[in-house]
């Protein structure tokens, strides 16, 4: 199954932009990119998703490199309630299986 | 609009014991998804509906585990006899569409399950 590979953990100022990299290299060509974050102990929310182009709406900004190897997602003004675990996920070709993995812990402080 | 919603959201319960879990997904989505994190471990999916038929239950446990959607609406989880290991967090999702077609799924709080 198709991975992603996150850092642990960043940190990033009140007011500031976060950028959040995911690096998905075994991607097939028909695979979207997708970002949920969990607040604390709440539900997996929806961020964004992408395929190949560059997408925004009114949570964030998603920028998928060419070779669709690697994405990042940006927060353009991160507040404190944007501190959660955000998670890059891929889906397993030909299912309908969201591949969670460890995810990023983004600690915005003030 | 109402969201998954999924009952109870807690439940503790001991070695042996029976539990049902409920999830409502959102009105009009036929694809229902139940999703696990379990101590120290990643969200994995479980299995997939489609209205009322499963599509994908690959990732069901094992056998104590009994996941229906009678009339293709809520669906229901029973773990019976519930074990240790099946202590963690239950999340049900919804979708209009099957994601190949770059639709979203939409996850409820969750069910959180501590067996004793």
């Amino acid at each position: 199954d198709a991975k992603t590979t996150q850092p642990p953990s960043m940190d990033c100022a009140e007011g500031r932009a976060a950028n959040l990299p995911c690096n998905h290299s075994t991607i097939s060509g028909n695979e979207y990119v997708y970002w949920y974050r969990q607040i604390h102990s709440q539900g997996p929310q929806y961020i964004i998703h992408g395929l190949k182009n560059n997408e925004t709406n009114e949570m964030a900004s998603l920028i998928i490199t060419e070779d669709r190897k690697s994405s990042t997602l940006i927060l353009p003004h991160a507040t404190l309630r944007d501190t959660a675990v955000y998670y890059c996920i891929v889906r397993a070709p030909n299912t309908d299986k969201l591949i969670f993995g460890t995810g990023t812990r983004l600690q915005v402080f003030p | 609009e109402a969201g998954v919603t999924q009952f109870p959201s807690h439940s503790v319960i001991e070695k042996g014991q029976t539990v049902t879990l409920r999830c409502d997904p959102i009105s009009g989505h036929d694809n229902l998804y139940w999703y696990r994190r379990v101590m120290g471990k990643e969200i994995k999916f479980l299995l997939h509906f489609v209205k009322e038929s499963k599509q994908d239950e690959s990732g069901m446990p094992n056998n104590r585990f009994l996941a229906e959607r009678t009339g293709g609406t809520y669906s229901t989880l029973k773990v019976q006899p519930a074990e240790l290991e099946d202590s963690g967090v239950y999340f049900c999702a919804s979708s209009q569409e099957r994601l190949g077609s770059g639709n979203t799924i939409y996850f409820g709080e969750g069910s959180w399950l501590t067996v004793v």
